[in-house]
């Protein structure tokens, strides 16, 4: 049972190219979450799925797309990476969504450069 | 984020001594999570809390949720160098039950 996974653990881009983060769980969560965080600005949510099938926008979606493959699968797309992109990028996932609160489990980070 | 504000931002304390950090929220909350994160690492859940007046402990940690289900604050006594870390808390809301907004992390530095 590995929980939350995520791949690249590290990445260097250069301005204006693409790439997609991936990120997986095997808990049979029906949530899933992509988050960014940045010194002094704790964790900020780009985009979360609620369930199969289902995505939204958090508190900093542009830039970024995502696409929910199935239950366990959930990716992050840079289209054109920007310098401003430069941070460490969570996935987390959680058992419910809205009936009660349930915490989130977390992968452990893709750490991104963009130059 | 501005509906959640955490404080300190950073803390150093010797060790053995007690702290607290605090976790503030302009609206009522709908479930309230403590995390820690070591440094480089992923974040590790602690506790949630979810009813007015709650309070949960773990080995050394306590974590409360005032009556108005606005207010949290994270207690750790005697503490350790294990403690080091950043720790964060995160809530829900009843407008978004489904998203945790997560406030801008306290750094516990542990002097020995």
């Amino acid at each position: 049972n590995a929980g939350v996974t995520q791949t690249p653990k590290f990445q260097v881009l250069k301005t204006g190219q693409s790439m997609t983060l991936q990120c997986a769980q095997d808990m049979n969560h029906n949530s899933m979450y992509w988050y960014r965080q940045d010194p002094g600005m704790g964790l900020r949510l780009i985009y979360y799925s609620a369930s199969e099938g289902t995505t939204d926008k958090g508190e900093v979606p542009n830039g970024y797309n995502v696409s929910r493959l199935n239950k366990r699968e959930f990716s992050l797309r840079l289209e054109s990476a920007a310098p401003s992109q430069t941070s460490v990028y969570f996935c987390a996932s959680s058992p419910i969504a809205g009936a009660a609160p349930y915490e989130q489990y977390f992968g452990p980070g893709t750490r991104l450069t963009v130059t | 984020s501005q509906e959640l504000e955490q404080s300190p931002q950073s803390l150093i304390v010797q060790e053995g001594k007690n702290l607290t950090i605090n976790c503030t929220s302009s609206k009522t909350l709908y479930g309230l999570y403590w995390y820690k994160q070591k440094y480089g690492e992923g974040l590790i859940f602690l506790m949630m809390l979810q009813k007015g007046g709650e309070e949960k402990s773990h080995e050394k940690i306590t974590a409360k949720l005032d009556e108005k289900k606005q207010q949290s604050s994270l207690h750790i006594t005697a503490s350790q160098p294990s403690h080091a870390g950043i720790y964060l808390c995160g809530a829900g809301f009843y407008s978004s039950a489904s998203k945790i907004i997560f406030g801008s992390g306290t750094r516990l530095s542990i002097r020995p």
